[in-house]
C-alpha cells in the first residue's frame, strides 16, 4: 500500500519568511495530491491539491511542486503570516485503483513567529 | 449543504462502555471515510465505506472496532469496551465517489475514556 512521507516534522518561521514542506509517496501510480490545513482544535481543511498532469500550482502565497519521476511534492508558502500557523498533512491515493481513499502524511507543525 | 455532520462533538465514556460515533456526509456524497487522530499526532486512516459496503478497513482494529454505512442514515463507528488508549480524535470525511475528488471533513468527535 501507500507510503507517505512528510519533512519537517516541525517548523518556525519568522512572519515574512518563507515555508516548504516536503512529501514523498511510494506508490507511482497515485495522480492526485492534495494538502490539509489543521488549525488547533478544527478539522482538516484543503487548502491547494495537485494532479499529476501538472507540475506546479499556484493559489496566492502557496504553491504546490511534483516531480512524479523522484516520486515527492512540496508545499511552498511564502511571505508567512502568524495565522499560517498550523499543522499541514500531505496526502496520496492509498490505492493505484481507488484514487478516493487518501493516505495522510504525519503532519508538519509550522509557527510562524511575529 | 450543512456539509459532513459528525456527532456528538464530544464523547465521554468509563472504560467498558460502548461509544457510538455518527456521521453525515454531505449531501450527494456516498464515499466515507474514518480517521483517528491521538493527540499531538496525525491522521490514520480506519475504514472507507461506501452505501451499505466496506471497502477497506485495514486500518481499524480487528477487535472492538465496527463501522457501517447503512443504506438509510448516517454512518456509525462504534467501539465496544473501550479502553483509555481509544480516547482521541475521530474524523470523518465524505467525497462524491469520482476520481481525484476533494475530500471533506467533519468537525469531528473527540472521545475520552474515562
Amino acid at each position: 500500500g501507500e507510503n507517505v512521507e512528510q519533512h519537517p516534522s516541525t517548523l518556525s518561521v519568522q512572519e515574512g519568511d518563507s515555508a516548504v514542506i516536503k512529501c514523498t509517496y511510494s506508490d507511482s501510480a497515485s495522480n492526485y495530491f492534495p494538502w490539509y490545513k489543521q488549525e488547533l482544535g478544527k478539522r482538516p481543511q484543503l487548502i491547494i491539491d495537485i494532479r499529476s498532469n501538472v507540475g506546479e500550482k499556484k493559489d496566492q502565497r502557496i504553491a504546490v511542486t511534483l516531480n512524479k519521476t523522484a516520486k515527492h511534492f512540496s508545499l511552498h508558502i511564502t511571505e508567512t503570516q502568524p495565522e499560517d500557523s498550523a499543522v499541514y498533512f500531505c496526502a496520496a491515493p492509498g490505492e493505484e485503483t481507488s484514487y478516493d481513499k487518501v493516505i495522510f502524511g504525519p503532519g508538519t507543525s509550522l509557527s510562524v513567529i511575529p | 449543504n450543512a456539509g459532513v455532520m459528525q456527532n456528538p462533538r464530544h464523547l465521554v465514556r468509563r472504560r467498558g462502555q460502548e461509544a457510538r460515533l455518527r456521521c453525515s456526509p454531505m449531501k450527494g456524497h456516498s464515499h466515507v471515510y474514518w480517521y483517528r487522530q491521538l493527540p499531538e499526532e496525525g491522521l490514520k486512516f480506519m475504514v472507507y465505506l461506501q452505501k451499505e459496503n466496506i471497502i477497506d478497513e485495514s486500518g481499524m482494529p480487528k477487535e472492538r472496532f465496527s463501522a457501517e454505512f447503512p443504506k438509510e442514515g448516517p454512518s456509525i463507528l462504534r467501539i465496544q469496551q473501550v479502553v483509555r488508549g481509544d480516547s482521541a480524535a475521530y474524523f470523518c470525511a465524505s467525497s462524491g465517489g469520482t476520481e481525484n475528488t476533494e475530500a471533506f471533513f467533519g468537525q469531528g468527535t473527540r472521545l475520552t475514556v474515562v
